[in-house]
């Protein structure tokens, strides 16, 4: 069975700043990972996903995350957080058989003026 | 093109009544998942539908059931509420014809149930 594990519950961060939201995964399989943020009251929103070859993932508003296999880590970082981004940020994994998605709790950023 | 749409946007039960939650795909989408997000936690899968059958299954009770329609839109049922369903329930649409588990699943606004 796959599980997800979101390091940090809140990441409190000042607008410009860079910002790293971690993410370890475990499984005995294959999996493929995704990062999806959530704005209050809204639904999830995909911000990008690892489905395989370069291990640096690129996505949408600036974000991107890198896949580590040795580590089980796929860890989302931007280099300069804007006050819109404050949001709760999932990661989460599914493996080749199925595409039902495995959740973690999540992580609340926090953007600062 | 709309996105996946959820109705109704808010519902508040009492303890053991039945319950109706609906949502449309995404235009081209087959496949319908349903999620249970309880409050500070992440999603939970609860159940996926595709070609109008149960593909596959999360750990929620019976009480959990669920419907697809030949436009590909779905309903989640859920019997003898207790005070632990609420929840904001999500769907997410995707298209297992265009790619299995590589494809997207792209999220509704969800249905926020209160039960009492």
């Amino acid at each position: 069975a796959q599980s997800v594990t979101q390091l940090d519950s809140q990441v409190p961060v000042f607008e410009e700043a860079p910002v790293e939201l971690r993410c370890n995964y475990s499984s005995s399989v294959s999996v493929y990972l995704f990062w999806y943020v959530q704005y209050p009251n809204q639904g999830l929103q995909l911000l990008l996903k690892y489905l395989s070859g370069s291990t640096l993932v690129k996505g949408i508003n600036g974000f991107e995350a890198e896949f580590n296999k040795s580590q089980t880590s796929f860890h989302l970082r931007k280099p300069s957080v804007h006050i819109s981004d404050t949001a709760e940020y999932f990661c989460a994994v599914s493996d080749f058989d199925t595409d039902k998605l495995i959740f973690g709790t999540g992580t609340r950023l926090q953007v600062f003026p | 093109d709309a996105g996946v749409t959820q109705s109704p946007t808010h519902l508040i039960k009492t303890r053991g009544q039945q319950v109706t939650l609906r949502c449309s795909p995404k235009s081209g989408h087959d496949t319908v998942s349903w999620y249970q997000q309880a409050l500070g936690q992440g999603p939970q899968f609860i159940f996926q539908y595709y070609e109008e059958e149960e593909r596959q299954r999360g750990n929620f009770p019976d009480r959990f059931s669920g419907h697809q329609f030949p436009n590909y839109s779905s309903e989640l049922n859920v019997n003898a509420l207790l005070l632990g369903d609420s929840a904001l329930y999500l769907c997410a649409s995707s298209s297992l014809t265009s790619g299995a588990s590589t494809d997207t699943q792209y999220f509704g606004p969800g249905t926020r149930l209160t039960v009492l």
